[in-house]
């Protein structure tokens, strides 16, 4: 079974700071991984995924997570936030021999940037 | 931009009505599923569909629950008879067979 874990359930930071939101899985399986974000009542976005290749994933926004395999971890980061990025972010995961598995998400964790 | 699109945005229901909860997923996509977020909690996965039969369920997904894709565009999600602890927001999505993307949501508040 897979299990996901955001070390953070809220990350306050300043405009034109730099932001690191952490997240860390187990699973006895490779896996896929994802970052959604869920702005103030709307749905979920896709924010970034890692399938394979690179473990460096570029994704909307200005926002990119590394996939660290022997750390089990997935952090998303972005070296300038703005104000608009004020939004909860869930870090999820699948089984890796399918994509069209469910997703298993963490509690999430809310960024509030201030002016 | 095709996006899967849900209805009701809101739902108020008494305890032990039936409610049924609408979505309409990408087009062309072939995988389907429904979560839930119960408030300040995180989300949760119920059930996903495909071919027409339920590919997996959750320990949630019990005997209440029920999903059809009725006409080869909606797919819907039924439940028999709310309980107060169904409160909760109801994602459905769908799948390219690489990503998942969700609807909006339908709240569903019980009474």
């Amino acid at each position: 079974a897979q299990s996901v874990t955001q070390l953070d359930s809220q990350v306050p930071v300043f405009e034109e700071a730099p932001v690191e939101l952490r997240c860390n899985y187990s699973s006895s399986v490779s896996v896929y991984l994802f970052w959604y974000v869920q702005y103030p009542n709307q749905g979920l976005q896709l924010l970034l995924k890692y399938l394979s290749g690179s473990t460096l994933v570029k994704g909307i926004n200005g926002f990119e997570a590394e996939f660290n395999k022997s750390q089990t971890s997935f952090h998303l980061r972005k070296p300038s936030v703005h104000i608009s990025d004020t939004a909860e972010y869930f870090c999820a995961v699948t089984r890796g021999s399918s994509n069209t598995g469910k997703l298993i998400f963490g509690q999430g964790t809310t960024l509030q940037v201030k002016p | 931009e095709p996006e899967v699109t849900q209805t009701p945005s809101h739902q108020v229901t008494q305890m032990g009505q039936e409610v049924i909860l609408r979505c309409v997923p990408i087009s062309n996509h072939l995988y389907f599923y429904w979560y839930r977020q119960i408030l300040g909690q995180k989300v949760e996965f119920l059930v996903s569909f495909y071919n027409n039969e339920i590919s997996e369920k959750s320990e949630i997904f019990d005997d209440q629950f029920s999903v059809e894709r009725p006409d080869g565009s909606n797919f819907t999600l039924k439940i028999r008879s709310t309980k107060l602890e169904d409160s909760a927001m109801y994602f459905c999505a769908s799948s390219d067979e690489e990503t998942q993307y969700f609807g909006p949501g339908t709240r569903l508040l019980v009474l």
